[in-house]
């Protein structure tokens, strides 16, 4: 088991670009979450999928997409990068059935610099 | 969502007791609370939670008010791998809110 497995694990951005953070999870898990932490700082939600086919702004969204593109994968895209994006991205994912611990499982972070 | 409050630091000496406190005053009946801890700049991992009884794991024991509105995480032998940033978090859904949380450091 691999459990949430995020790509790529670095990336240099210029302004303006655009770029999609990939993240998997194999534990067949409903709920999917996209994070992001700035230095010092704990982390805020960016968008969540309660389960395929949906998913739901969280704390910060402005600037990004996201898709579920089936029940192991969720992505997170960037259509034009500004400085303020630069980051460490978290994925992760959570069983999230009625009765269960909703524990989430991080992925290992994807680090974004946007230039 | 209930807001939580934690001290920005502690220290420990290895070996010994870490006690890491959190206040949430203002939590609602049916939201837990979760502890979750970073190790340098890894994924946050998963600690233990609850709802109103103290709960005990292989990793730590939570210790929960009876008013609800505070909370203890007992690590009962910290050893320097235990040094992390310790977030407290209360949460009912999937919007889980983190805050600064405590830097722990554990010292030979």
């Amino acid at each position: 088991n691999a459990g949430v497995t995020q790509t790529p694990k670095f990336q240099v951005l210029k302004t303006g670009q655009s770029m999609t953070l990939q993240c998997a999870q194999d534990m067949n898990h409903n709920s999917m979450y996209w994070y992001r932490q700035d230095p010092g700082m704990g982390l805020r939600l960016i968008y969540y999928s309660a389960s395929e086919g949906t998913t739901d702004k969280g704390e910060v969204p402005n600037g990004y997409n996201v898709s579920r593109l089936n029940k192991r994968e969720f992505s997170l895209r960037l259509e034009s990068a500004a400085p303020s994006q630069t980051s460490v991205y978290f994925c992760a994912s959570s069983e999230a059935r009625l009765g269960s611990k909703n524990i989430q499982y991080f992925g290992a972070g994807t680090r974004l610099s946007v230039l | 969502d209930a807001k939580t409050t934690q001290p920005p630091s502690m220290d420990c000496a290895e070996g010994r007791a870490a006690n890491l406190p959190c206040n949430h005053s203002t939590i609602s009946g049916n939201e837990y609370v979760y502890w979750y801890r970073q190790i340098h700049s890894q994924g946050p991992q998963y600690i233990i939670h609850g709802l109103k009884n103290n709960e005990t794991n292989e990793m730590a024991s939570l210790i929960i008010t009876e008013d609800r509105k505070s909370s203890t995480l007992i690590l009962p032998h910290a050893t320097l791998r235990d040094t992390a940033v310790y977030y407290c978090i209360v949460r009912v859904n999937n919007d889980m809110r983190f805050g600064a949380g405590t830097r722990l450091t554990v010292k030979p």
